[in-house]
């Protein structure tokens, strides 16, 4: 049974960077049939994809145009795990962040816990 | 970037109903449309994945279809635990997106 387990601080000062981390289980980093993501959720924005990284003979990512310029996304294959970080965080960057497997490079069938983050001083 | 509207986006509905959500897209998406249930203080779950397969486990009241740029969720026999907030979500091109939601409310 595939897990994702978040971890991260809830709490993030403004123009400081956000990081979280993933940890998979029951699958692979470095699977070439999956892609793994980060979405974002809060009242005024709804659900919106924020980016993800996958691999298939070399590692790629893809990031949404409205955060691209402040993302990164990393897989880390010794700890099979991938994390986010946001940098220059403001209050409008508040919300819950999620990590999903993107199976098949279509759907996503396995979220994490959630984690929600507030930029606050 | 490709825009999902949902309708309606609140309805409250009584057990053993069938309930229809539909969500319109900007542009044809073929049939890469999948929808999601959220539950509160939930993460979304997967229901449908290529606008009409049902995902494992989940319950056979649940269907979906469409395809290009109109889509449907229905929900045959509501049942109490089926109040949530409905999502559609497109992969047909990056970035992804979401509708805005359906929240289900139950009588």
């Amino acid at each position: 049974q595939v897990q994702l387990q978040q971890s991260g601080p809830g709490l993030v000062k403004p123009s400081e960077t956000l990081s979280l981390t993933c940890a998979i289980s029951g699958d692979s980093v470095s699977s070439n049939s999956a892609a793994w993501n980060w979405i974002r959720q809060s009242p005024s924005r709804g659900l919106e994809w924020l980016g993800r990284t996958y691999y298939t003979s070399k590692w790629h990512t893809d990031f949404a145009v409205s955060v691209k310029s402040r993302i990164s996304i990393n897989p880390d294959t010794s700890k099979n795990q991938f994390s986010l970080q946001l940098n220059s965080v403001t209050p409008e960057d508040t919300a819950v962040y999620y990590c999903a497997r993107e199976k098949e490079y279509n759907w996503f069938d396995r979220w994490g816990q959630g984690t929600l983050v507030t930029v606050s001083s | 970037e490709i825009v999902l509207t949902q309708s309606p986006d609140f309805q409250s509905v009584t057990p053993k109903e069938k309930v229809t959500i539909t969500c319109r897209a900007s542009q044809s998406t073929g049939s890469n449309l999948h929808w999601y249930q959220q539950k509160p203080d939930q993460s979304p779950k997967l229901l449908i994945k290529y606008a009409s397969q049902s995902f494992s486990g989940v319950p056979s009241r649940f269907s979906g279809s469409g395809s290009g740029t109109d889509f449907t969720l229905t929900i045959n026999g509501l049942e109490a635990e089926d109040a949530a907030t409905y999502y559609c979500r497109q992969s047909s091109s990056l970035p992804y997106t979401f509708g805005q939601g359906t929240k289900l409310e139950i009588k």
